[in-house]
């Protein structure tokens, strides 16, 4: 089975300061990692996947296989990150398409 | 404009009655999936879809039913069967297994 751990419900931050929202999973195999983003009022939508090492609004995440994390950060958050995150996970067989989310954690960036 | 559009945007339901709601995608996308959004429980697999006329059960498929006639047509009934329908729906598509899933605006289903 897969699952996704999000541990913090709410996280708050000041304007400025360094963002770090944690995501562990539990799969057997060879996973793929996402981040997703809910703004208010609007639809939600991909952030960054572990496969593209890309940078998206600022944001990082790496891939740990040895921890099982995919932590997602910002080094200086700004008001207009405070959104909804979700961690999700795809796994690796053959018929995996579904993703499977984790709770998510509200992220309130404090001016 | 390609996306995934739900409809309706809020919906209200009587004890008792089943309720269709409405999910259409002019992406391409091969499969389809419904999630249901509570607080505090993030998203959960209802059903989803690989290709046209095949569809399989997610983690709470019971008191759910959906069909899969139209590759951009992914409908899902919520019946009386359903416990607890209260809740907001979203819907996403996705290219095979490739990238990640492009979602709706959501349905808000409340039983009165």
């Amino acid at each position: 089975a897969q699952r996704v751990t999000q541990p913090e419900k709410l996280l708050s931050v000041f304007k400025g300061a360094p963002v770090e929202l944690k995501c562990n999973y539990s799969y057997s195999g060879s996973p793929e990692l996402f981040w997703y983003v809910q703004y208010s009022r609007q639809r939600l939508q991909l952030l960054l996947r572990h496969i593209s090492r890309e940078s998206i609004k600022g944001f990082t995440a790496d891939l740990n296989k040895g921890e099982t994390s995919f932590h997602l950060k910002k080094p200086f958050a700004q008001e207009e990150d405070s959104a909804m995150y979700y961690c999700a996970l795809r796994g690796s067989g053959a018929g995996s398409y579904q993703l499977t989310f984790g709770k998510g954690t509200k992220l309130s960036v404090i001016p | 404009d390609g996306g995934i559009t739900q409809s309706p945007k809020y919906l209200f339901r009587k004890e008792g009655q089943n309720v269709t709601l409405s999910c259409e995608q002019n992406l391409n996308h091969d499969a389809m999936y419904w999630y249901r959004q509570d607080p505090g429980q993030g998203l959960r697999l209802i059903y989803y879809s690989q290709i046209v006329n095949d569809f399989q059960k997610g983690d709470i498929a019971e008191g759910y039913s959906v069909s899969r006639e139209k590759k951009e047509s992914f409908p899902l009934t919520v019946t009386s069967a359903q416990k607890n329908p209260t809740a907001f729906y979203l819907c996403a598509s996705s290219v095979h297994r490739e990238g990640g899933y492009t979602f709706g605006s959501g349905t808000r289903l409340t039983v009165v």
